[in-house]
């Protein structure tokens, strides 16, 4: 069974910073891992789509990287901003969630 | 809005009451997916379909918990006799599965409380 962990569980920065969030999966048999935000109390917005031929993807201020062989993905956030305070969260093959990263951006 | 829907957005309950959920994912969207989230946990994958087939099922589906899609559009979770363990945010999801992409979209979520 796949597991994703998520480290940090928290992470609070100021406004101007690059910040990189981790999720690391145990099955490097995936064929694809997807990022999304979630506000609280709301729905997940989908991010940023890494089909497992690719080794990242961009969209912005983010970037989103795969490396299958050593189970890890990160995605990098440049000049973050108070608006980008949310959890994040990683999905392998759509049905393994991480348990995400609760960002702050302090202004 | 060609979002996912879901209905409704919050559900109270009394304990041993049967509930039921919809949802109605993005048209064309063949897949459809059931998810359960309590607070500060990532989401759990209940089940999922592709069309009218459910393809999968957690085990943390119980036997009080029953989805359908009947028709390979809409989909319904019901769960009977609820219990104060099944308080939850129920969120669904919809993909489409062809060659290459097969982004997830989520709805906004039925929040339930049983009391």
């Amino acid at each position: 069974k796949q597991e994703v962990t998520q480290i940090p569980a928290a992470l609070s920065v100021p406004e101007g910073e690059n910040l990189v969030l981790n999720c690391s999966f145990t099955d490097s048999a995936i064929y694809n891992l997807q990022w999304f935000r979630q506000d609280p109390g709301k729905g997940l917005t989908s991010l940023l789509l890494i089909q497992s031929s690719q080794r990242e993807q961009t969209s912005g201020r983010l970037n989103a990287s795969l490396d299958k062989s050593s189970g890890r993905s990160t995605l990098y956030i440049a000049a973050s901003q108070p608006g980008d305070s949310a959890t994040y969260l990683c999905v392998c093959e759509q049905f393994y969630f991480g348990t995400g990263t609760s960002l702050t951006v302090i202004p | 809005d060609t979002g996912v829907s879901q209905d409704p957005r919050h559900k109270i309950t009394k304990r041993g009451q049967n509930v039921t959920f919809r949802c109605d994912p993005i048209s064309e969207h063949n897949r459809l997916y059931w998810y359960r989230q309590t607070l500060g946990q990532g989401p759990e994958f209940l089940t999922y379909f592709q069309n009218e087939a459910q393809l999968e099922k957690s085990r943390l589906l119980s036997d009080r918990f029953s989805a359908e899609r009947p028709k390979g559009s809409f989909s319904t979770l019901e769960i009977q006799r609820t219990e104060q363990g099944d308080s939850a945010m129920y969120l669904c999801a919809s993909s489409v599965i062809a060659t290459g992409e097969s982004e997830q979209f989520f709805g906004p979520g039925t929040r339930l409380t049983v009391l």
